[in-house]
């Protein structure tokens, strides 16, 4: 299977700052997405990225506050820029892997904004 | 726009009993459909999927899925709980033109010796 990997795996930040979070992917994939998962809630897709176009973001999230590079197949960031208390969640990246209909996911970003 | 129902959000079993976690979905066309488990402090790890074929379709750890039509529903299944199995477990639709999953709002296994 997949193996992708995030970093950093947990942070502490203060309100007013951003964090960016790296996705890695071991092969060159087409599509990675972005998942929030707010304290015991269900994961929301937050963002669409694919190598060399810009990120396709749902409803409710906008690129000033979450965004996304995707600068080749098996890379990519999110920012979570001007944190408040409310970003505090778990962030996820997932992706399909070897032509696969499954998506796996990484080990997620716990975020805890004071 | 697609959605997922998980109607149970807490589930407590005892050890060796058989567990059923219910998912119903709503997806205009044939669905992808998926569940995973979270356990405390852990990611996301993949138990089965359905794509199309037969029906019921057996995963990981003992756990196996029937997918029934008529019902829109994808109920997860094991015979006997172990006490490993507590966690979080999600039901996920694809949306196969965007390649997205919707995830219902989960199910909590406690289980009990």
């Amino acid at each position: 299977s997949a193996v992708i990997s995030q970093k950093p795996s947990r942070d502490i930040c203060q309100r007013g700052t951003s964090l960016t979070i790296q996705c890695q992917v071991d092969s060159q994939v087409t599509m990675m997405f972005w998942y929030r998962q707010q304290p015991g809630q269900s994961l929301t897709l937050i963002a669409t990225a694919n190598q060399g176009s810009e990120a396709t973001y749902e409803s409710g999230f906008v690129i000033d506050k979450f965004p996304i590079s995707r600068p080749n197949l098996t890379f990519s960031t999110l920012t979570v820029s001007n944190m408040s208390p409310e970003d505090s969640s778990i962030y996820l990246c997932s992706t399909h892997m070897g032509g696969e209909e499954t998506q796996y996911f990484g080990p997620g970003t716990r975020l805890l904004v004071l | 726009a697609q959605s997922v129902t998980q109607p149970d959000i807490h589930i407590t079993v005892s050890e060796g009993a058989s567990l059923e976690l219910r998912c119903n979905y709503s997806y205009g066309a044939t669905p992808y459909l998926f569940w995973y488990v979270q356990s405390p402090g852990q990611g996301l790890q993949l138990l089965l999927k359905y794509f199309s074929g037969d029906t019921l379709v057996q995963g990981i750890k003992g756990f196996e899925a029937e997918f029934k039509r008529s019902q829109s529903s994808f109920n997860l299944r094991k015979p006997s709980v172990h006490w490993s199995d507590a966690a979080e477990y999600f039901c996920a639709v694809e949306d196969t033109g965007r390649r997205a999953l919707t995830f219902g709002s989960g199910t909590r296994l406690q289980v009990q010796p």
